[in-house]
């Protein structure tokens, strides 16, 4: 079946742009995650949608960024007023569900939007 | 101190040769660990949940030692697929936002 995708894979923005990255979970995953990841670093943690529930926002690390998730379905990821350390590869994945109990449930990772802001 | 940290390597040893990498986490209170590969310019793929008891998948064990809190992956018989980097991940809570990854030890297999 299909993956995790993700549009668009690569965005070349100007400093100052807003950008919107966009994500497509696996069909019937309820939980959706995105994260960020700098060249050679681990991932960051930025938004985690579960189900209906009030996202977490608690890794976004300014105002400048915020996502939507609409229908349980698609999320967008949105940088508003985009800076040079904002360039990174953005990561979205999504799992059947957002518990974390002992084994865990599996990510499933798309290929990434890489954002290079000049 | 980093919450979850791995040695960046890279380790680059020959092929049907056995390597080991440990990752140290400082939260006690974590519960979930994983192991993800990640192949380069790709995403990270999950290679296997560790579980307290250890576990083995093939050619790869994992293993978990939580008085010392660490985590292991050890790679038998290395093969030249086996080249890529090794995110270890750690959940401290029932909570997505806890989720660590680490930054990953790179891992070069050699004919």
């Amino acid at each position: 079946g299909a993956g995790v995708s993700q549009s668009p894979s690569n965005k070349v923005t100007e400093k100052g742009k807003d950008v919107e990255l966009r994500c497509d979970p696996i069909s019937g995953h309820t939980a959706l995650y995105w994260y960020r990841q700098s060249l050679g670093q681990g991932l960051e943690f930025l938004i985690y949608f579960q189900g209906n529930s009030a996202p977490d926002k608690s890794g976004l690390p300014s105002d400048r960024f915020s996502a939507e998730r609409t229908g349980g379905s698609v999320s967008t990821l949105t940088i508003q007023r985009t800076q040079q350390e904002d360039s990174a590869v953005y990561l979205c994945a999504s799992s059947l569900a957002g518990s974390w109990t002992s084994g865990g449930t599996e990510q499933f990772f798309g290929p990434g939007t890489r954002l290079t802001v000049l | 101190r980093k919450e979850v940290e791995q040695d960046p390597g890279p380790f680059n040893v020959p092929e049907g040769a056995t390597v080991a990498f440990n990752c140290t986490y400082s939260n006690s209170a974590s519960q979930s660990f994983f192991w993800y590969r990640q192949d380069c310019r790709k995403e990270p793929k999950l290679l296997m949940s560790v579980y307290s008891s250890g576990n083995e998948d093939g050619r790869f064990t994992a293993q978990l030692n939580r008085a010392s809190q660490y985590i292991s992956l050890l790679i038998r018989d290395s093969k030249l697929s086996d080249s890529a980097t090794y995110l270890c991940v750690v959940n401290g809570y029932s909570s997505a936002s806890k989720i660590i990854f680490g930054s990953g030890t790179r891992l070069s297999i050699r004919p």
